[in-house]
């Protein structure tokens, strides 16, 4: 089945990096455009940015822009987010979601998360 | 930047509808997607593309639109529909969210 698997979350200083990465299983990777979304303890979703299924185009939000850098390994069925110059709050759970086919339609598939606690 | 407002909370007695509204500017060109969250758990398409229901999501679980102002309804309210509710859109080749619904079955 469809599966989404991300990782390398943990507790970083402000000011630092993080690398998340997210597996994915159960369908043609590199038919998809995927995101990466957090949600800081007790708020809402916030969307953080997607990558086209080719790898070419990318965007991401104003908060991460500059910071935050999505790449995908269609071999690997990888797709990550270097994140830097972490601020506390940037601390969250990140989900990454594959997009639905059909272009600006919706999110199908979510993983579990992976919680960033940024912190001294 | 765009955004989508939703209210806070709605609170609903078991069997009875519970709507929650999404409304954001020229709403009426962009496909509305709704997600559904539980406590501890990641969230799920329960609607897209304004009224669409991905497989396994109950009838009685209804998206529609009017204006600038999308709709989420819930027909016959159960304690299993309780949950934080997201609306989502695009602006662009963004992703926007309005800020959550929490759906209190009292």
């Amino acid at each position: 089945q469809v599966q989404l698997v991300e990782s390398g979350g943990g507790v970083v200083q402000p000011g630092g990096s993080l690398r998340l990465s997210c597996a994915a299983s159960g369908f043609t990777f590199s038919s998809y455009t995927l995101h990466w979304v957090r949600q800081a303890p007790g708020n809402g979703l916030e969307w953080v940015a997607l990558i086209s299924y080719d790898g070419i185009n990318k965007y991401y939000a104003d908060s991460v822009k500059g910071r935050f850098t999505i790449s995908r390994d269609n071999s690997k069925h990888t797709v990550s987010l270097e994140m830097g110059s972490l601020r506390a709050e940037d601390t969250a759970v990140y989900y990454c979601a594959r997009n639905l086919p059909g272009g600006n339609v919706g999110l199908d598939c979510w993983g579990q998360g992976t919680l960033v606690t940024v912190s001294s | 930047s765009y955004e989508l407002t939703q209210p806070p909370s709605v609170s609903v007695s078991p069997g009875q509808p519970a709507t929650i509204t999404c409304s954001g500017d020229k709403l009426g060109g962009r496909y509305i997607s709704w997600y559904q969250q539980k406590p501890g758990q990641s969230p799920m398409v329960i609607i897209y593309q304004d009224s669409k229901r991905p497989s396994g999501i109950p009838e009685r679980i209804s998206g529609s639109k009017s204006g600038n102002t999308a709709i989420l309804t819930i027909s016959g309210t159960q304690p299993m529909d309780e949950a934080d509710y997201y609306c989502q859109a695009w602006d662009s080749s963004i992703v926007v969210f309005g800020g959550g619904t929490k759906v209190t079955v009292l």
